[in-house]
């Protein structure tokens, strides 16, 4: 398996526009999460789904951020209008079947907001 | 507030020198995972040990848990070069929804 896909790896973008990170999982891994990664506030859970549905969105920071998960291999989140602030890297991860069960991490997305 | 929390936030040691690394964590869990992140990269899941166990080994790896202090600690032997990494603990919450949550990390540095 090629392991979970993230794209862009880069992403540079000026306030107010819209960016759009994907995500592919392992095949046949029933969880996906979305984390940001910040040197202030760490590794973070913004929000994970079970089957496609979102579970828990309580980490998402504010209504500027949305998620989807159309289908069971492929995953977006999306941040309408960009900030400066929410330059991070973002990650994806998935589990096979459970929340509190080994997670694959993707290489990450790494966001400048200028 | 973080349920896991590293100890040290960074470490350096020698080459062939033994790295410890501790947990400790506030609530009840199902399971306590350690990862590594290598610059620039994701998190790749090394061990998980479960809350009725009270330690696991991995090759060069040791975790211990001891649930009644919170605790854990990550132990690698005979450390090498490309040990060098930011090591985290994750723990999960036995009760609610919540995924994994992941600590602050210890940096690790191994000087050949």
């Amino acid at each position: 398996d090629a392991g979970v896909i993230q794209s862009p790896r880069h992403e540079v973008t000026e306030m107010g526009q819209e960016v759009t990170l994907r995500c592919k999982p392992i095949s046949g891994h029933d969880y996906l999460f979305w984390y940001r990664q910040t040197m202030m506030r760490g590794l973070e859970l913004l929000i994970y789904f079970n089957n496609n549905v979102p579970i828990d969105d309580s980490g998402m920071p504010e209504d500027r951020f949305s998620a989807k998960m159309p289908n069971a291999s492929f995953s977006t989140l999306k941040i309408q209008p960009s900030e400066p602030r929410d330059s991070a890297v973002y990650f994806c991860a998935s589990s096979l079947t459970a929340r509190w069960e080994t997670q694959y991490f993707g290489p990450g997305t790494r966001l400048l907001v200028l | 507030s973080q349920q896991g929390e590293e100890d040290p936030q960074a470490l350096s040691i020698q080459e062939g020198e033994n790295a410890t690394m501790n947990c400790s964590y506030k609530t009840s869990i199902n399971n306590l995972q350690w990862y590594r992140q290598n610059s620039g990269r994701g998190l790749v899941h090394l061990i998980l040990i479960r809350s009725n166990e009270r330690e696991k080994h991995s090759g060069r790896l040791r975790v211990t848990l001891d649930t009644s202090k919170k605790s854990s600690s990550l132990l690698i032997t005979a450390s090498r070069a490309a040990d060098t990494a930011s090591y985290f603990c994750a723990t999960d919450a036995l009760a609610g929804r919540r995924a994994l949550t992941f600590g602050s990390g210890t940096r690790l540095q191994v000087q050949p």
